[in-house]
């Protein structure tokens, strides 16, 4: 079975540039996380899908960050304009669970996209 | 959400069992145990999960305390493969997410 694919794995940018990350999670899979992870940090949940709905973003940054994930499949993440503080690894993961049934979820995390703004 | 407490770093030495401590004295009922740990340069792996009962899979054990408010990561013997961050996190009503703490770095002496 294919795990959660992402590209690019790396990124290098200027600080108020745009970039975007892909996320193919696995097949089947009806939920899907986008987490970014600082160096030193644990992971924190940026947003949450469920098929192609938004369950959570209650700690995305509206005002740069965007999401979305067409027909219940792939998903992108968009930030615009990139700053300093952005600089961070941006993993992707999905699991099959939905609801109530999240709590005890086995999330499938993918290798992650690092990205670096100067 | 219900918290956990590890501590930040740990050490062991190849071949012998390592035991990863978990405290989470705020837990509820309903909020299952969940392991996940991240090798260098790798996103987050699944480990094991439980809500009240110890649990054993190929990759390690999970040992709950009969009140439910600490855990123990067992690592039956260790590899060096086994060097990453550990984290202990709960799932339940309150949070049907996960919430990473800063976890446990394991380093493995050869």
């Amino acid at each position: 079975e294919a795990g959660v694919a992402q590209s690019p794995r790396y990124k290098i940018i200027e600080k108020r540039q745009s970039v975007a990350f892909w996320c193919n999670p696995i097949s089947g899979h009806a939920t899907l996380y986008w987490y970014q992870q600082i160096l030193g940090q644990g992971p924190k949940l940026l947003i949450q899908f469920q098929n192609n709905g938004v369950v959570d973003d209650s700690q995305l940054p509206k005002d740069r960050f965007s999401a979305e994930r067409l027909k219940g499949v792939d998903s992108t993440l968009k930030i615009q304009p990139a700053k300093l503080e952005d600089s961070a690894v941006y993993l992707c993961a999905s699991s099959t669970k939905m609801g109530w049934e999240r709590r005890r979820e086995t999330q499938y995390f993918g290798p992650g996209t690092r990205l670096l703004v100067l | 959400d219900a918290k956990t407490t590890q501590p930040n770093s740990m050490e062991s030495n190849e071949e012998e069992p390592v035991h990863l401590p978990c405290n989470h004295s705020t837990i509820s009922g309903t909020d299952y145990i969940h392991w996940y740990r991240q090798l260098p340069s790798q996103g987050p792996e699944y480990v094991i999960h439980g809500l009240t009962s110890n649990v054993n899979n190929r990759m390690a054990s999970l040992a709950i305390a009969e009140d439910r408010k600490s855990s123990t990561l067992i690592l039956h013997r260790a590899t060096l493969r086994d060097a990453a961050v550990y984290y202990c996190i709960l799932s339940g009503w309150g949070a049907q997410k996960l919430v990473f703490g800063q976890g446990t770095r394991l380093t493995i002496n050869p």
